[in-house]
């Protein structure tokens, strides 16, 4: 069964402390592992898709990276406005192409 | 409105009353996604339709629940006699083109359906 955990669950970082968040995953086969940003009240946002091992994709303060078994969002010097629960999300052979399997996420605050 | 529109956000209703849904996707988005959130748990894939192909209802939990979709557009999900377990935030997104090509699906802010 394919299956994403994440961790840590909560994570606290002062303005500008970077950090990383991971994702790691157990999947038939995978097509994609998904990266959304979700703010109280709101519906997931679209961050990053990536497809293979060693793929790398960046926006702003933020990259993600891919490897066989995990991937890890780095946030560099992060602001305020980069508090969110960060969503992954795998894309397996065995289901549907429609249903991502979602951990549970992590809850980042940032303190200024 | 240029996002999903989700109606109405917030619906309480008591034990064993059916509920309805709606979900008005981004124009012209051909794929469809139900999908519902329960506090501490992550999103759980519901319904998906694509297209005029049949919709995959692997994720519904039960018969109580079912989906439309109508003209390729609007999706009503229907929860019958519903239970309290079925509280949850019921979350629609659409996509221009499926998940293998991009993975950007555009969600709307939800349903919040409390059963009491």
């Amino acid at each position: 069964e394919d299956q994403v955990t994440q961790s840590p669950e909560a994570l606290r970082l002062q303005e500008g402390e970077s950090s990383s968040l991971n994702c790691s995953y157990t999947v038939s086969g995978l097509r994609g592992l998904f990266w959304y940003r979700q703010d109280p009240g709101k519906g997931p946002e679209f961050l990053f898709t990536l497809y293979s091992a060693g793929e790398e994709k960046e926006k702003e303060r933020l990259k993600a990276t891919l490897t066989k078994k995990e991937s890890f969002l780095h946030i560099t010097a992060p602001k305020p406005e980069d508090s969110a629960t960060y969503l992954c999300a795998v894309l397996g052979i065995s289901g549907n192409t429609g249903k991502l399997i979602f951990g549970q996420g992590t809850t980042l605050q940032v303190k200024p | 409105g240029a996002g999903v529109s989700q109606s109405p956000s917030n619906k309480v209703t008591e034990k064993g009353k059916d509920v309805e849904l709606r979900c008005d996707p981004i124009s012209g988005h051909t794929a469809l996604y139900w999908y519902r959130q329960s506090l501490g748990q992550g999103l759980e894939f519901l319904i998906y339709f694509q297209g005029n192909s049949a919709p995959d209802k692997s994720g519904l939990p039960s018969d109580r629940f079912s989906a439309e979709r109508t003209g390729g557009s609007v999706s009503t999900l229907t929860i019958q006699r519903t239970q309290q377990e079925d509280s949850a935030v019921y979350l629609c997104a659409s996509s221009s083109s499926g998940l293998l090509a991009t993975g950007e699906l555009f969600f709307g802010e939800g349903s919040r359906l409390t059963v009491l």
